[in-house]
């Protein structure tokens, strides 16, 4: 079973656009909801997180908005570029720090 | 520079061996996790451990074993029981505050022959 739930499997977006990815979950325990990103044959680096008493976190051209009540967050970035082509992992912290990850998703932004 | 290691980044097996992967950090990091990954499926995680000498299963446990002898090292030994055992392998570790951030490695890609 699926904890969490990513959306869209794959996305394209021009330079300059907007890339927005969506995750949803079922377990109201989850404190904690960090973004990763990852490139080809490397690690998955932290991006941003938030908690679930804060509705919208800001990071430069990363957001990441969170509606508590539909269980809903969603990574936004404005002003791809080509460089942010990569997988981003969405992801819900449980007891004893576990994560548990949303299946990915790959963005490519075209220059 | 602190961080995470993992060697080594390509490893071959034939079918039937065992092999383990090496994991060590030095960010004095309580807990550390094993997860691997497969195209399409994120990250799925395999054992964890909170504190030295105790460890736990994670959701895929089944054909591996762990051991936590030292604070900075977590290997994985990927058996011939685990049926399809090629992947990308990534460990991670945190602090063990509750804040939740895990920190990666590089990961190491095995390959069975």
């Amino acid at each position: 079973q699926q904890q969490v739930k990513q959306s869209p499997q794959s996305l394209i977006v021009q330079k300059g656009g907007i890339s927005i990815i969506n995750c949803a979950y079922e377990n109201t325990a989850f404190d904690y909801f960090p973004w990763y990103q990852q490139f080809p044959g490397k690690g998955p680096a932290l991006l941003i997180a938030i908690r679930p008493d804060v509705s919208e976190k800001k990071e430069g051209r990363f957001t990441i908005s969170f509606n508590k009540s539909a269980k809903q967050f969603s990574l936004h970035i404005m002003d791809s570029q080509p460089g942010d082509s990569a997988t981003y992992f969405c992801a819900a912290k449980e007891y004893g720090n576990k994560l548990v990850f949303g299946a990915g998703t790959i963005l490519r932004v075209k220059s | 520079d602190g961080g995470i290691t993992q060697s080594p980044k390509y490893l071959f097996r034939k079918e039937g061996q065992n092999v383990t992967l090496s994991c060590e950090q030095n960010l004095n990091h309580d807990a550390m996790y094993w997860y691997r990954q497969d195209p399409g499926q994120g990250l799925r995680l395999i054992y964890y451990s909170q504190i030295v000498n105790d460890f736990q299963k994670g959701d895929i446990a089944e054909g591996y074993s762990v051991s936590r002898e030292k604070k900075e090292s977590f290997p994985l030994t990927v058996t011939s029981a685990q049926k399809n055992p090629t992947a990308f392998y990534l460990c991670a570790s945190t602090t063990g505050s509750g804040r939740g951030t895990q920190y990666f490695g590089p990961g190491t890609r095995l390959t069975v022959l």
